[in-house]
């Protein structure tokens, strides 16, 4: 069965300073992958997704992800965060060789942004 | 509506109390799905549903369990007889097309079993 690592639980960071928030998945032939967020006391906001094609996808916020197959990774980043930028992150991915199934998430990074 | 909407926000159930959580999804949106975020985890699925049909329910933690959306709009996840370990944040999201278009997530129905 798919499943997918988020490595850091949790990562702080100083307001203005790059991060990047890591994702490996195991290993398939063919997967979409996804960055949600979530707020305090909210639901899931789609953040960005690799369906096909460039293997660098730019999402919303300033936020953009490289898919890597060789490494099965797909690592979130972003140049200089605010500290609206502080939220919980989730990996997930869809196996497609299983045909449909459903997305299967990572446990989650929290993003805390110092002032 | 202009989102997934989830009711109630937040239920507190005695142990061994049934509880119906209730989701409207995006309107005209074909796909519906119900995960389960226990405390500091990931979202965990439990069930799917295209239109009135329920094609997977394999997440399912238990035959305490029950979903339906029987007229392929509104869906209610029932738990019976709840338990200590159902307490959870539980995710309605729905799409306008199969498992790998964008669903669209509703802030949650937050359940604690005391």
């Amino acid at each position: 069965a798919q499943s997918v690592t988020q490595l850091d639980s949790q990562v702080p960071v100083f307001e203005e300073a790059p991060v990047e928030l890591r994702c490996n998945y195991s290993s398939s032939v063919s997967v979409y992958l996804f960055w949600y967020v979530q707020y305090p006391n909210q639901g899931l906001q789609l953040l960005l997704k690799y369906l096909s094609g460039s293997t660098l996808v730019k999402g919303i916020n300033g936020f953009e992800a490289e898919f890597n197959k060789s490494q099965t990774s797909f690592h979130l980043r972003k140049p200089s965060v605010h500290i609206s930028d502080t939220a919980e992150y989730f990996c997930a991915v869809s196996d497609l060789t299983a045909g449909n199934t459903p997305l299967v998430f990572g446990k989650g990074t929290r993003l805390s942004v110092i002032a | 509506g202009a989102g997934v909407s989830q009711s109630p926000r937040y239920k507190v159930a005695k142990r061994g109390q049934d509880v119906a959580l209730r989701c409207d999804p995006i309107s005209g949106h074909v796909s519906l799905f119900w995960y389960q975020q226990a405390l500091g985890q990931g979202p965990e699925f439990l069930t799917y549903f295209q239109n009135e049909a329920q094609l997977d329910k394999s997440g399912l933690p238990s035959d305490r369990f029950f979903a339906e959306r029987p007229e392929g709009s509104v869906s209610t996840l029932k738990i019976q007889r709840t338990q200590q370990e159902d307490s959870a944040v539980y995710l309605c999201a729905s799409s306008s097309g199969t498992w790998n278009t964008e669903a669209f997530f509703g802030q949650g129905t937050r359940l604690t079993v005391v």
